[in-house]
């Protein structure tokens, strides 16, 4: 497979449930993000992993954990959520994590939290 | 505060030409970019402007206005396929992506 894929598509998820969203790049990027994208809001970035480290974690709930085993890999491990993180998570990708590099986008991982 | 406005929605018809804006109010500025997102798609990668004036490719042309603030995408020969939504972002002074809310295009036949 090439560019950047996401699983699952969808995910339908209780308040107490523990879920994982994946995201593999096969573009040789080094830079990966995670963003929510809510209806008619701007995408907001959430986290950014530059050659495996953390760079950037935007005050993010930790109800919400990255994890990024290695370059083409990145994990968004799921707890406790609340009804309010319904969203479309995207994955993106890029060449690294410095200047004006175009991202790679997953289709992302639409969820649901009952 | 930093700021990137877009109409939330439009509508043209097959054939024609639109004009998508952009303005943008940034901490400094290193580029500015347009992506397409079809429903339930990935967002991909359109254009990149940091100088001024206007990149035509193919049916799909990016304006920049640094001075005012302002960039457009220009779509002709308008196609159903072209029923998308349209990111605007630009690069602050920092490299962080800011980001517009999109706008939905909706193409009638």
């Amino acid at each position: 497979e090439t560019g950047v894929t996401q699983t699952p598509r969808h995910l339908v998820m209780g308040m107490t449930n523990k879920k994982s969203l994946k995201c593999e790049q096969h573009l040789g990027h080094n830079a990966m993000y995670w963003y929510k994208q809510s209806a008619k809001k701007p995408l907001e970035l959430m986290f950014v992993y530059n050659f495996k480290e953390q760079t950037e974690n935007n005050s993010v709930p930790s109800r919400f954990s990255p994890e990024c085993p290695n370059s083409s890999h990145l994990f968004l491990h799921l707890h406790t959520l609340q009804p309010e993180d319904s969203a479309l998570y995207l994955c993106a990708s890029s060449q690294d994590g410095s200047g004006a590099n175009v991202l790679t986008f997953g289709a992302g991982s639409r969820l649901t939290v009952l | 505060g930093q700021n990137i406005d877009q109409p939330t929605e439009m509508t043209a018809t097959e054939g024609a030409i639109v004009q998508i804006n952009c303005t943008y109010q940034t901490s400094g500025f290193n580029g500015l970019f347009w992506y397409q997102q079809h429903a339930g798609e990935a967002p991909t990668f359109l254009s990149y402007n940091v100088l001024d004036g206007l990149e035509e490719k193919g049916r799909f042309s990016s304006f920049l206005s640094r001075s005012k603030g302002y960039s457009y995408l220009l779509l002709k020969e308008l196609q159903m396929k072209d029923s998308a939504s349209y990111l605007c972002a630009v690069m602050d002074s920092n490299y962080q992506l800011i980001w517009g809310a999109g706008t939905k295009l909706i193409i009638k036949p």
